[in-house]
């Protein structure tokens, strides 16, 4: 399978505790964007890698979240001190960049890290 | 701030025609998405249509935009029962993308 994968599906922690999902795009996708969704919701934006650098981020990513993506590839999200707030689906997206052959509109999401902060 | 926004439940009988709506509020989004989302799954992309377009057709999938009014329809010809899902709407700003809160689509035998 060549689509957006996602580790782990589930998590279930302690408020209090840190979590870090990852996300793998698909492999000649260079941008990469995290969002989340709570039930009975759309997802919302809470930011964008283009390869390695994060070009935007949500006011929603409080201080406690942080995103990487070290080499323009994979990319992690850590939620540092969760919150029972915080119990979500976290859903990865990818999609090519400015400057390749197909549209850089078109995202691909994961199936998404369910979160669930008790 | 941008806002989409949609229905929240349709019911159709199998092999009628469904008709989805959307409005947003900010016109300079270049791009307008329709997502589907089945149960413990991730949105898959069903079409996308250009902000100076009126109509796309894609299969059972026709979408009309009304740039004047910022409304955005998605008609699903042919209704199957494995079209029951939840449809959300999406527009771009730049690489910030907006969603809905989904239309929850039944599909009635």
């Amino acid at each position: 399978d060549t689509g957006v994968s996602q580790d782990p599906r589930h998590k279930i922690t302690k408020r209090g505790q840190n979590v870090t999902f990852r996300c793998d795009p698909i492999s000649e996708h260079n941008r990469l964007y995290w969002y989340r969704q709570t039930l009975g919701q759309g997802p919302e934006f809470l930011t964008y890698f283009q390869n390695e650098a994060q070009l935007e981020k949500s006011r929603l990513l409080s201080d406690r979240f942080s995103a990487e993506r070290p080499k323009g590839s994979f990319s992690t999200l850590e939620i540092q001190r969760t919150e029972q707030g915080d119990s979500a689906m976290y859903l990865c997206a990818s999609s090519l960049g400015p400057g390749t052959s197909g549209s850089p509109y078109e995202q691909y999401f994961g199936p998404g890290t369910r979160l669930t902060v008790t | 701030g941008e806002d989409v926004e949609q229905s929240l439940f349709l019911s159709v009988r199998e092999g009628d025609s469904s008709v989805i709506n959307c409005t947003y509020t900010d016109s300079s989004s270049t791009y307008l998405y329709w997502y589907k989302q089945e149960p413990g799954a991730g949105l898959q992309l069903l079409t996308y249509i250009f902000s100076n377009m009126d109509m796309k057709q894609d299969q059972r999938l026709t979408v009309l935009l009304n740039k004047k009014d910022k409304h955005l329809s998605l008609r699903i010809a042919d209704t199957q029962t494995g079209d029951s899902a939840i449809y959300f709407c999406a527009a771009n700003y730049g690489q910030n993308f907006v969603f809905g809160p989904g239309t929850r689509l039944s599909v009635l035998p």
